[in-house]
């Protein structure tokens, strides 16, 4: 079992829709996790992060936490073109050090 | 421009050769890592440092890679007799100190490896 785990993908949303992507981890000791957006060929850029069991806010973007669950998902609505791009599900270690785990990540395409 | 800069950042290299990427954090972020990422995953965790020691190394760290972080600011990765298998996109990421509301690590551009 991988310890982060995503769909690959892709998920195809139309403009103006709402995507879910969603995330599962294998570690109950992490207390710290992240989304990041990846464009083709750049490097990660983090869109929000988590800590607490609910529902976080910014913008467009809301990530949902379900700890009991080692569930994480990102909801994105009035979903633009500019926003296909890979999603990258990160959780902090906790083993020390505050390294991240990466899922593999889900490719959002949102078609017009 | 004050972000986390990478250099070079893409780098062809015959196998067997070795290379060396660089790695210059934000100013004051003490803490400093290195992730490689192959198509289609997700970044994989090689190594940390904080200031100039070097914390964790990963097991994908074969004895051909060697980092070091001399005077706790820029930080160098080695690969020596690369292999094809090297090929990867090798990024860094910096990190502030402390608890805050952001533990953000912030990444850089990251270096292209192709090894041919």
């Amino acid at each position: 079992q991988k310890e982060v785990e995503q769909n690959s993908g892709p998920l195809s949303v139309p403009e103006g829709a709402i995507a879910s992507l969603n995330c599962t981890y294998s570690d109950r000791g992490s207390q710290s996790f992240f989304w990041y957006r990846q464009y083709s060929g750049k490097s990660p850029e983090l869109i929000m992060f988590i800590y607490s069991n609910g529902d976080k806010e910014d913008g467009r973007f809301t990530a949902q936490l379900n700890k009991a669950s080692q569930y994480v998902s990102l909801l994105i609505r009035d979903s633009q073109p500019s926003d296909s791009a890979t999603y990258l599900c990160a959780v902090e270690g906790s083993g020390g050090y505050n390294k991240l785990i990466f899922g593999a990540g889900t490719r959002l395409a949102v078609h017009p | 421009d004050t972000g986390v800069s990478q250099n070079p950042r893409h780098k062809i290299t015959k196998r067997g050769q070795n290379v060396t990427f660089r790695c210059d954090p934000i100013s004051e972020h003490n803490r400093l890592y290195w992730y490689r990422q192959t198509l289609g995953q997700g970044p994989e965790f090689l190594t940390y440092f904080q200031n100039e020691a070097q914390l964790e190394k990963s097991r994908l760290l074969s004895d051909r890679f060697s980092a070091e972080r001399p005077k706790g600011s820029f930080s160098t990765l080695e690969i020596q007799r690369t292999e094809q298998g090297d090929s990867a996109m090798y990024l860094c990421a910096s990190r502030g100190t402390g608890y805050s509301s952001y533990n953000e690590q912030f990444f850089g551009p990251g270096t292209r490896l192709t090894v041919l």
